[in-house]
């Protein structure tokens, strides 16, 4: 069975310009959460989706944004880039939305902004 | 503020030796926790979990301790083999209103020496 699988799984922007990372999640399983990891740190929490809703947003800016479609794959923007913005962009999706889920992730899209 | 938060960077053991590894949390309301296992370059992958109505649980050579009273958590792996070198996570997951929020530590390196 195929488990969450994200594309691309490595990218190069400049500052300024926009990037869409994509995300399929194990099949059956309704909600699509990212997560942001810097290099030696644990992941941080971007978003929730479930049912195309957005469920929860951690303490990103609006530059950041995502969406959920019909077939529950989903897409993280990111406009303005920044450095800062350098990171490992983890997928996850669990079968339910509710806190106590399995969640499963991807294995990232290295992101590196220039 | 709120946090998940591990003891110690690094741990270095001996092949065939037992591996504790052990995590602190701060919010008393916690009510489910899992270790996630990160190798190089790939996303973090799941362990094990335990609820808050547990204080110990068993997988494949793999237990979970909970300790509310001190909010400690450890994970301990049995005869650690190489395979088991990466880094190491626990989590929380809860989101204000229930939604699927993991919080993680800044993880555990666990080398293991052959």
């Amino acid at each position: 069975d195929a488990g969450v699988t994200q594309s691309p799984t490595h990218l190069i922007k400049t500052r300024g310009q926009h990037v869409t990372l994509r995300c399929s999640p194990i099949s059956g399983h309704k909600s699509v959460s990212w997560y942001q990891q810097v290099l030696g740190q644990g992941p941080q929490f971007i978003f929730q989706y479930y049912e195309k809703e957005e469920r929860g947003r951690g303490n990103f800016p609006d530059r950041f944004s995502a969406r959920q479609f019909p077939n529950y794959s989903s897409e993280l923007n990111v406009n303005a880039l920044l450095l800062g913005d350098s990171a490992l962009y983890l997928c996850a999706s669990s079968l339910r939305q509710d806190h106590n889920e399995k969640l499963f992730f991807g294995s990232g899209t290295q992101l590196s902004v220039l | 503020g709120e946090s998940v938060g591990l003891h110690l960077p690094t741990l270095s053991v001996q092949e065939g030796d037992n591996s504790i590894i052990n995590c602190a949390y701060s919010n008393s309301a916690s009510d489910y926790f899992i270790w996630y296992k990160q190798e190089s370059g790939k996303g973090p992958q799941f362990i094990i979990d335990i609820r808050s109505n547990m204080d110990k649980r068993q997988g494949q050579r793999v237990t979970v301790l909970l300790n509310k009273t001190v909010k400690h958590l450890s994970l301990q792996i049995a005869a650690t083999q190489p395979g088991d070198s990466a880094v190491y996570f626990c989590a929380e997951n809860r989101g204000p209103g229930g939604y699927q929020k993991v919080t993680f530590g800044t993880g555990t390196k666990l080398q293991v020496i052959p």
